[in-house]
């Protein structure tokens, strides 16, 4: 069975950084791309970042670019969001999820709160 | 960027009924290649992450009902549920991974 365990989240002040983890397992972590995508309170789906299965590419939404880095370590099944910069904006449940193309598994989510 | 937009936004309905609901998109979706149509639709329920229930616009995902179909090409798309269930009742979103990734609003579906 396919799962992802995000884990990192908390409450920060606006500025500051916040490192996200998404611990993959039940398939072959190293063979597929992975995603972040958020969620603000009441609000929509929002795609932030992917990472080919062997990191050669990574794409960032335009409203996280420069500030967002989406890494990977194959040897730990882990996938990482490293946040800078943050802003209110950027409040959200975060979610990682599986696939290149679609995204056809999901983790539970991890919430960040950015505020003063 | 490709901006998706799906109407209604919600829509009441009773369990048994027929649900359509649309998506579209400003630019086509359709890779003259291959033939594909680049578009997903998720459900949400209240509570939960989002879960994949089509691919390529009409392709259903294992173990999902029947009852949910995908259609449409192009620029315009539907999901349809052709007899609603209670545990239907969710946010559906569609998305577009033709030029990164793009969700649109989401339909909530409510109990009339």
């Amino acid at each position: 069975e396919v799962q992802l365990v995000e884990s990192g989240g908390g409450l920060v002040k606006p500025g500051s950084s916040l490192k996200l983890s998404c611990v993959a397992s039940g398939f072959t972590f190293s063979s597929y791309g992975m995603h972040w995508i958020r969620q603000a309170p009441k609000k929509g789906l929002e795609w932030i970042a992917l990472i080919y299965y062997d990191s050669s590419n990574k794409y960032y939404a335009d409203s996280v670019k420069g500030r967002f880095t989406i890494s990977r370590d194959n040897s730990k099944n882990t996938l990482y969001l490293e946040m800078n910069s943050l802003r209110s904006e950027d409040t959200a449940m975060y979610y990682c999820a599986k696939g290149g193309n679609v995204m056809d598994a999901w983790g539970q989510g991890a919430s960040v709160t950015v505020s003063s | 960027d490709i901006v998706m937009t799906q109407t209604p936004s919600s829509q009441a309905v009773s369990a048994g009924e027929k649900v359509t609901m649309s998506c579209k998109s400003s630019q086509s979706l359709l890779y003259s290649e291959n033939k594909k149509n680049y578009l997903a639709w998720y459900q949400q329920k209240p509570g939960q992450s989002p879960k994949l229930l089509i691919s390529w616009a009409s392709t259903r995902e294992s173990g999902v009902p029947d009852r949910f179909i995908g259609s449409g090409s192009g620029t315009d798309f539907t999901l349809t549920i052709s007899s609603v269930q209670a545990e239907d009742l969710a946010v559906y979103y569609c998305e577009q991974y033709y030029d990164t990734w793009t969700f649109g609003g989401g339909t909530k579906l409510e109990l009339k």
